[in-house]
């Protein structure tokens, strides 16, 4: 089954420490994979895509087909980066992991 | 462009009640899906469309109900609403997946509480 894993429920960091959330997919087909960002009081939205290979806010996911896995990084992280973010397979959705950057 | 609408924002249910979640978008998307968000579980398919008319189940489908007579709209319906379904809703769209445009667009979100 189509299935997308993001492991950690709450991840704190300082500011300026570098930020990784992970996420790990089992899925058969074409890769179609993203994150999507939910910041207070604020709809989700998407932040990347894979295909993109784009870096939005300073945050980069790479794919890693052997890994089966595309994690979300940033180098430095930022207060306003404190959100809840959700790794996606096409419209299947992680549990999301909410991310506090404390000052 | 407004995106995605959803209404109404809050909503409280008694056992047995039902209710229609209204959705709608005005960007032209051939795909609209539903999702239950409960806390620390992430976002559930519910249903999704790939187009007016077709509708197909998700992961959670039991107890709702849904429809698409045009491209724009995709109400949820909720018959004989149980204190389960107390969740917060979200409609989305997309364009067709593989395109340039398949990620999703979110609505604001309906909170439902059954009591």
């Amino acid at each position: 089954a189509q299935r997308v894993t993001q492991p950690e429920k709450l991840l704190s960091v300082f500011k300026g420490a570098p930020v990784e959330l992970k996420c790990n997919y089992s899925y058969s087909g074409s890769p179609e994979l993203f994150w999507y960002v939910q910041y207070s009081r604020q709809r989700l939205q998407l932040l990347l895509r894979h295909i993109s290979r784009e870096s939005i806010k300073g945050f980069t996911a790479d794919l890693n087909k052997g890994e089966t896995s595309f994690h979300l990084k940033k180098p430095f992280a930022q207060e306003e980066d404190s959100a809840m973010y959700y790794c996606a397979y096409k419209y299947i959705f992680g549990t999301g992991t909410r991310l506090k950057v404390l000052a | 462009n407004a995106g995605v609408t959803q209404t109404p924002k809050f909503r409280i249910l008694k056992i047995g009640q039902s209710m229609t979640l209204q959705c709608t978008q005005d960007m032209n998307h051939n795909y609209m899906y539903w999702y239950r968000q409960d806390p620390g579980m992430g976002l559930k398919l519910i249903y999704y469309s790939v187009g007016a008319g077709i509708t197909d189940k998700g992961e959670v489908p039991n107890g709702y109900n849904v429809s698409r007579s045009t491209t724009e709209d995709f109400p949820l319906r909720l018959e004989l609403a149980a204190p389960s379904q107390t969740s917060v809703y979200f409609c989305a769209s997309s364009g067709n997946p593989g395109s340039l445009r398949s990620e999703q667009y979110f609505g604001p979100g309906t909170r439902l509480t059954v009591t």
